[in-house]
């Protein structure tokens, strides 16, 4: 079964470090992964997606299937990144359809001290 | 406007009545989601719909019930039945199946049992 852990409920570090949220992934298939954030007081929004290779407000995140692992990294933190992050696995509906669903981790509370 | 609105915000209900949690979005999204949050146990997935009439159970359906009539809402119904509902619920919506496609969520209702 899809299941995705996030180890650390609570991450603090000082503003100008680097910080990395780690997230584990079991899944059989090919997998799409994705990292969503949610500020205080604002709704949960996709971060990034593993397929993009992209680099979002700083964060970068590389897909390692060897470790089944999708690792969100930041090399100099800044304060207004302290939120609460979610990696999440989206896999698809038995039966080869089109349709399936998002699984998120437990979550990690950001917290960047000045 | 564009979104996904979720009503009420605040919902108090006392034990033993079944309340119910709005669901709206305006975004010709086909596929809808109920998740739960809790602190420490993250995002959980209560039930979810790809198109009009149809929907599926997530990872905790019971004590939960929902219905598809029109595309653009996706009610939720706590029932008696759920042993702890007291706890945030995020509604979602995501367009029809491309690759990696992207989650949209609501504000929440945040639910309390008196």
């Amino acid at each position: 079964a899809q299941r995705v852990t996030q180890p650390e409920k609570l991450l603090s570090v000082f503003k100008g470090a680097p910080v990395e949220l780690k997230c584990n992934y079991s899944y059989s298939g090919s997998p799409e992964l994705f990292w969503y954030v949610q500020y205080s007081r604002q709704r949960l929004q996709l971060l990034l997606r593993h397929i993009s290779r992209e680099s979002i407000k700083g964060f970068t995140a590389d897909l390692n299937k060897g470790e089944t692992s999708f690792h969100l990294k930041k090399p100099f933190a800044q304060e207004e990144d302290s939120a609460m992050y979610y990696c999440a696995l989206w896999h698809p509906n038995a039966g080869g359809t089109s349709y399936g669903k998002l699984t998120f981790g437990q979550g990690t509370i950001l917290t960047v001290h000045p | 406007d564009g979104g996904i609105t979720q009503s009420p915000k605040y919902l108090f209900r006392k034990e033993g009545q079944n309340v119910t949690l709005s669901c709206e979005q305006n975004l010709n999204h086909d596929a809808m989601y109920w998740y739960r949050q809790d602190p420490g146990q993250g995002l959980r997935l209560i039930y979810y719909s790809q198109i009009v009439n149809d929907f599926q159970k997530g990872d905790i359906a019971e004590g939960y019930s929902v219905s598809r009539e029109k595309k653009e809402s996706f009610p939720l119904t706590v029932t008696s039945a759920q042993k702890n509902p007291t706890a945030f619920y995020l509604c979602a919506s995501s367009p029809p199946r491309r690759r990696y496609t992207e989650a949209f969520f609501g504000q929440g209702t945040r639910l309390t049992v008196v």
